[in-house]
């Protein structure tokens, strides 16, 4: 059975770049389609983008071209950059497998963005 | 971009009851030549990560109750949960992977009365 573990700093300073990484076991992480999703307080779900086979990408077009997502084979890792960050992007963020109809979900981080 | 727009905002209901919530699409998640809508069906409660309940706008996933049920084609589509229970209690998107930027709806919140 797979597991996630979204891991990273819960504090990030406004126009610093985010950095995530999602600890997988169960599945390699070399195959596959790895999403990630963040939810704002109070708010409703935001899809960030997938890579699929450690190279493929898609990412939501609305975030300027500041994410990117790359796999670490070598750990089984999945990575977030989310760079310039502002406190529009304090959120609770969650990877997940799949591309799409995701049933497997880590249980989320916090990101505050603040100085 | 594909706007998901979700009705009612929230939803009070006693026990046993039928839950209805409405999901449309600015425009259309079906793919003809597949047959298939593009709509999926998340439930979230407090603290917890999205679930996913139903998929291609109505295929139940495994082990979830069969009281949870999703119909509708093209941009229409609704989530029923019948005899509501405690468990239930949570936040319900509908989300569309129909296009390459995928969207979901704002939400809408089942409580019980």
């Amino acid at each position: 059975q797979v597991q996630l573990q979204e891991s990273g700093p819960g504090l990030v300073k406004p126009l610093d770049t985010l950095s995530l990484t999602c600890i997988v076991s169960g599945d390699s992480v070399s195959s596959d389609y790895w999403s990630w999703i963040r939810q704002a307080p109070g708010r409703g779900l935001e899809w960030l983008g997938f890579i699929y086979n450690s190279a493929t990408t898609s990412y939501n077009p609305y975030l300027n071209r500041r994410v990117t997502i790359s796999v670490d084979a070598s750990k089984n890792h999945c990575s977030l950059n989310l760079s310039f960050v502002t406190a529009a992007d304090t959120a609770v963020y969650y990877c997940a497998r799949g591309e799409y109809n995701w049933n497997d979900w880590g249980q989320g981080v916090l990101v505050t963005v603040s100085s | 971009d594909i706007v998901m727009t979700q009705s009612p905002d929230s939803l009070s209901l006693s026990l046993g009851e039928r839950a209805t919530i409405n999901c449309k699409s600015s425009q259309s998640v079906l793919l003809s030549s597949k047959n298939k809508n593009y709509l999926a069906w998340y439930q979230q409660k407090p603290g917890q990560p999205p679930k996913l309940l139903i998929s291609w706008a109505s295929t139940r996933e495994y082990g979830v109750p069969d009281r949870f049920s999703g119909s509708g084609s093209g941009t229409d589509f609704t989530l029923t949960i019948s005899n509501l229970q405690a468990e239930d209690v949570a936040v319900y998107y509908c989300h569309q992977y129909y296009s390459t930027f995928f969207t979901f709806g704002p939400g809408t919140k089942v409580e019980i009365k």
